[in-house]
């Protein structure tokens, strides 16, 4: 079975800082796909980023990166120098690559970014 | 093109009511699917559909079921309304709905709603 774990419930940083949320994942699977959602308190999931299982590159968007390695079945994001804009709730998923592809969502992280 | 649309936007039912969702996927997706958000349980599966035909569904008892129409949008039902079934859920579409190839699921703003 798939399996998405947030160890960190909560994380609150003051402006500037950077901070890393952490994301293990646990699959039987040789392919599929690992994302981030962000959720504003409006509600909607807002998707950052997809990585396949085969690309194992960094990627850096902006002030945001992420850090994928297989070998520690892990898929951490972070971001740099934050802004009270980042305030949401995020969360990592994981979807088989075929098949239904329904996504298993960790338990989230909340960020609060203090001015 | 318009994004995924879900109405209502907010709900208050009593235990023992039932309820209907509704959820209208962006233009083109065929494929629905639904999960559910609670503070304890998190964000769950609840089922997808593709083709008017439900192709998997998450662990959840009966009373949740769903339908999807010619035009794509799709319906759940929750029937005899528990207190935990107080959630806000989330209906995301794709487009087509192949199973050996990935596509993005695209989420709308979701529903809330709160059985008193």
């Amino acid at each position: 079975a798939q399996k998405v774990t947030q160890a960190q419930t909560e994380i609150s940083v003051v402006e500037k800082e950077d901070v890393t949320l952490d994301c293990v994942y646990e699959t039987r699977d040789t392919t599929y796909y690992l994302f981030w959602y962000k959720q504003p308190p409006s509600g909607e999931l807002v998707f950052l980023i997809r990585r396949n299982s085969f690309d194992e590159q960094n990627e850096i968007s902006g002030r945001y990166s992420w850090n994928f390695q297989k070998s520690t079945s892990s898929f951490n994001f972070t971001i740099t120098a934050s802004q009270v804009v980042d305030s949401a709730v995020y969360f990592c998923a994981l979807s088989e690559a075929f098949g239904a592809q329904k996504l298993v969502f960790g338990q989230g992280t909340r960020l609060t970014i203090n001015p | 093109k318009a994004g995924v649309t879900q109405t209502p936007r907010y709900l208050i039912k009593t235990r023992g009511q039932q309820v209907t969702l509704s959820c209208s996927p962006i233009s083109g997706h065929r494929s629905v699917s639904w999960y559910q958000q609670t503070p304890g349980q998190g964000l769950q599966f609840l089922f997808e559909y593709f083709s008017e035909t439900q192709r998997n569904k998450g662990n959840f008892p009966g009373r949740f079921s769903g339908r999807q129409f010619s035009n794509s949008r799709s319906e759940m039902n929750v029937s005899t309304l528990e207190l935990g079934d107080s959630a806000l859920y989330l209906c995301a579409s794709r487009e087509g709905g192949g199973t050996s190839s990935y596509n993005e699921q695209f989420f709308g703003p979701g529903t809330r709603l709160t059985v008193l």
